[in-house]
């Protein structure tokens, strides 16, 4: 069964703060997705990335798919309160259809 | 444009006793995919349509769950019986159509349900 990892499980951090959030596995991902879920509702997809190396930027989001497609992160720049959310990232395969990573709970205090 | 509809919100059921949830994707999408998210953790995927067809469902407990698409566009996931375990927000998602390796899911808002 292929996972996706996520870490930190848990993140609080300060207004203006910077942060990391990871994605890991030991299995090859064709695409990632990352999500942004809040509570009471679906996750809404932030970005899709496909090639190895990859890095895409959305505001003060910066997100990167790892050489070898096995990992990827979210950065965050000087993070604001509605930042605050659960994280997601979500891989695909030929074999396997969007498994879903174990999640980033993340809150930004004002 | 809407989204994803799902009815009802909120569900509270002994455990024994069966349940159904309704999912309206957004007009025209032809994929359709059941979530179950158990609190705290990702999102595992049930089942998923391709208009009226199964394309996946291996991890579908078909013993107690069931899923149907009806004419390709509404759908209904049933469980009978439900088991405590089976308490967890159930999402239904639908996209355009299968983009290989990266189209994109629109989520409803789910279905919260507790097993007692």
């Amino acid at each position: 069964t292929q996972l996706l990892e996520q870490s930190p499980q848990f993140l609080s951090i300060q207004e203006g703060e910077n942060l990391t959030v990871y994605c890991n596995s030991s299995s090859v991902f064709s695409s990632l997705q990352w999500y942004r879920q809040e509570p009471g509702e679906g996750p809404v997809l932030l970005v899709t990335v496909v090639t190895g190396g990859e890095v895409k930027k959305l505001k003060r989001l910066t997100f990167q798919f790892g050489d070898a497609r096995k990992d990827s992160s979210l950065h965050i720049t000087a993070a604001q309160p509605g930042d605050t959310g659960l994280y997601l990232c979500a891989g695909t395969s030929g074999t396997y259809k969007y498994i879903f990573g174990t999640g980033t709970r993340l809150k930004v205090l004002a | 444009e809407a989204g994803v509809a799902q009815s009802p919100r909120y569900k509270i059921i002994e455990k024994r006793q069966s349940v159904a949830f309704w999912c309206n994707p957004i007009s025209g999408h032809a994929t359709l995919y059941w979530y179950q998210q158990i609190l705290g953790q990702g999102p595992k995927l049930l089942i998923q349509f391709q208009n009226n067809g199964v394309v996946d469902d291996s991890q579908l407990p078909k013993d107690r769950f069931s899923a149907e698409r009806l004419k390709g566009v509404d759908s209904t996931l049933k469980i009978q019986p439900a088991k405590l375990e089976d308490s967890a927000v159930y999402l239904c998602a639908s996209s355009l159509y299968e983009q290989e390796f990266s189209d994109t899911q629109y989520f409803g808002p789910g279905t919260r349900l507790t097993v007692l």
